[in-house]
């Protein structure tokens, strides 16, 4: 198994909800990431997983919340979001945390915050 | 931490014809740069990369350079079909060691006209 898989595709919150986002991978990477893409921009990192510990934040709010369960599942909570969160959140991950090692990005979630 | 720079930010080239995209770092610990291909609605996917110490690597139709000194490198596509049409990102390590997620250029929309 060679993807990244992400879950919902699509997710409609009101600004009010609290949702999670799922990110799995079964290809023994220990390294796993998140990041945001905006429309027609480069996708901006928010967090990094190393070995199942969060070793960067990107100065991220709080209303954004990792959470890395096991080696092959990631999630993000999301809580009290602004309509300016509206993106395409994107999981990657990679066999290892340091550079030189190559991402494998899942097909991402569409987030339409109301 | 690492900042990329991406030129140019459109490209329109004939069919057959060859394009090149070219970015600047300025991280000279940086030693890792890879190419994504990002087509409308779809994930990036890595396309070719290069580790500081090689100055060049080719895969079929697509080549990379590298000039450490200058802090530059560059993505060569020969020979363009119509699915070569997409958005390219280059980027490099967020930072210079440990676990790092990418930064990416502000991308190149690569369109091939028939």
């Amino acid at each position: 198994d060679t993807e990244v898989t992400q879950t919902p595709k699509h997710l409609v919150m009101g600004m009010t909800n609290k949702k999670s986002l799922k990110c799995e991978q079964h290809m023994g990477h220990r390294a796993m990431y998140w990041y945001k893409q905006k429309a027609k921009k480069p996708p901006e990192l928010m967090f990094v997983y190393s070995y199942e510990k969060l070793s960067i934040n990107e100065s991220v709010p709080s209303r954004f919340s990792p959470e890395c369960p096991n080696s092959s599942l990631l999630n993000l909570h999301l809580h009290a979001l602004q309509p300016e969160d509206s993106a395409l959140y994107l999981c990657a991950s990679s066999q290892e945390p340091s550079g030189g090692y190559e991402q494998y990005f899942g097909p991402g979630t569409r987030l339409t915050v109301t | 931490g690492e900042n990329v720079e991406q030129h140019p930010s459109t490209l329109s080239v004939q069919e057959g014809d060859s394009a090149v995209i070219k970015c600047t770092y300025s991280d000279s610990a940086s030693n890792y740069f890879p190419w994504y291909k990002q087509e409308l609605g779809k994930r990036p996917q890595l396309i070719i990369d290069i580790r500081s110490n090689v100055g060049e690597k080719k895969d079929q139709r697509i080549a990379v350079t590298l000039n450490k000194t200058a802090k530059h490198f560059s993505l060569h596509i020969t020979e363009t079909q119509p699915e070569d049409s997409a958005v390219y990102f280059c980027a490099a390590p967020i930072s210079g060691g440990g676990a790092d997620g990418l930064t990416f250029g502000k991308g190149t929309h690569l369109i091939i006209q028939p």
